[in-house]
C-alpha cells in the first residue's frame, strides 16, 4: 500500500535534548512538508521541501532543522533551541502542482518533559 | 499574502441536521481551495478540493462545497449529519506555483453530532 509513515507515533524527550522525527512516503512525490499542530491554532508549516537536496522555511522554522536527501524521506529534528516543542508533529507529500492535494501521515505526539 | 478565516472554533448539530461549516479565504488571485478533515490523534484526510471548472464540488461522505468569488467563500455542506462525522475539519488555500507553492490552513472547525 502507498501512503506516508511517521514514527513514532508518541514521543518523549527531555527538556534540552535534540529529537528528530521520521518521515517516509512511498508515493513518489517530489515535494515533502512538516506541520505542528498546537490546540486552536490549526496546522502551521515549519519547513517543505519540493526537490531532493532543496528546502524552504516555513512560517515557524526557529529551532527546528531538515534534510532532505532522498526522495521518500524527510526527517526534522527538533533542537533544543526550540523553545515550545511540545505539539503534534504532521508530515506531508504531494505531486507538485497548485492543484493538487496534500497527503498526511498519521502523526508523531512529541511531549518534552 | 493569502489566508483562510474559519469563523467558531465549535460546531455542534443534531444526527440527521443540516451541517453548515463557514470558510472565507483572501487572495489577489485565483484559488486553489480544499477541505480537509481530522479524527482525533490521526493525520488529515482530504475532503474534497476546488482547481478550476464547475464551483459546487462533491467530495467523500456526503459532503460538497460550493466556490462562491464574489463572497471569497468556500463552506463545507452535507444535507444530513452522522455520528461518524464527528472530527475537526480544516479549509485551506493555495495560490502559488513553484518553490513558493504551500497549503495556508484555517484554524479548524470541531464537528459535534448530537444523537
Amino acid at each position: 500500500d502507498g501512503g506516508i509513515t511517521q514514527s513514532p507515533k508518541y514521543l518523549f524527550r527531555k527538556e534540552g535534548q535534540n529529537v528528530t522525527l521520521s518521515c517516509e512516503q512511498n508515493l513518489n512525490h517530489d515535494a515533502m512538508y512538516w506541520y505542528r499542530q498546537d490546540p486552536g491554532q490549526g496546522l502551521r508549516l515549519i519547513y517543505y521541501s519540493q526537490i531532493v537536496n532543496d528546502f524552504q522555511k516555513g512560517d515557524i522554522a526557529e529551532g527546528y532543522s531538515v534534510s532532505r536527501e532522498k526522495k521518500e524521506s524527510f526527517p526534522l529534528t527538533v533542537t533544543s533551541a526550540q523553545k515550545n516543542p511540545t505539539a503534534f508533529y504532521l508530515c506531508a507529500s504531494s505531486i507538485r502542482g497548485l492543484a493538487n492535494e496534500q497527503f498526511f501521515g498519521p502523526g508523531t505526539r512529541l511531549t518534552v518533559l | 499574502a493569502q489566508s483562510v478565516t474559519q469563523l467558531g472554533s465549535h460546531v455542534s448539530v443534531s444526527e440527521g441536521a443540516l451541517v453548515l461549516l463557514r470558510c472565507n479565504y483572501s487572495s489577489s488571485v485565483p484559488p486553489y481551495l480544499f477541505w480537509y478533515v481530522q479524527y482525533p490523534n490521526q493525520g488529515l484526510q482530504l475532503l474534497l478540493k476546488y482547481t478550476t471548472g464547475a464551483t459546487l464540488v462533491k467530495g467523500i461522505n456526503g459532503f460538497e462545497a460550493e466556490f462562491k468569488k464574489s463572497e471569497t467563500s468556500f463552506h463545507l455542506t452535507k444535507p444530513s449529519a452522522h455520528m461518524s462525522d464527528a472530527a475537526e475539519y480544516f479549509c485551506a488555500v493555495k495560490t502559488e506555483a513553484g518553490a513558493n507553492s504551500k497549503l495556508t490552513f484555517g484554524k479548524g472547525i470541531t464537528l459535534s453530532v448530537r444523537p
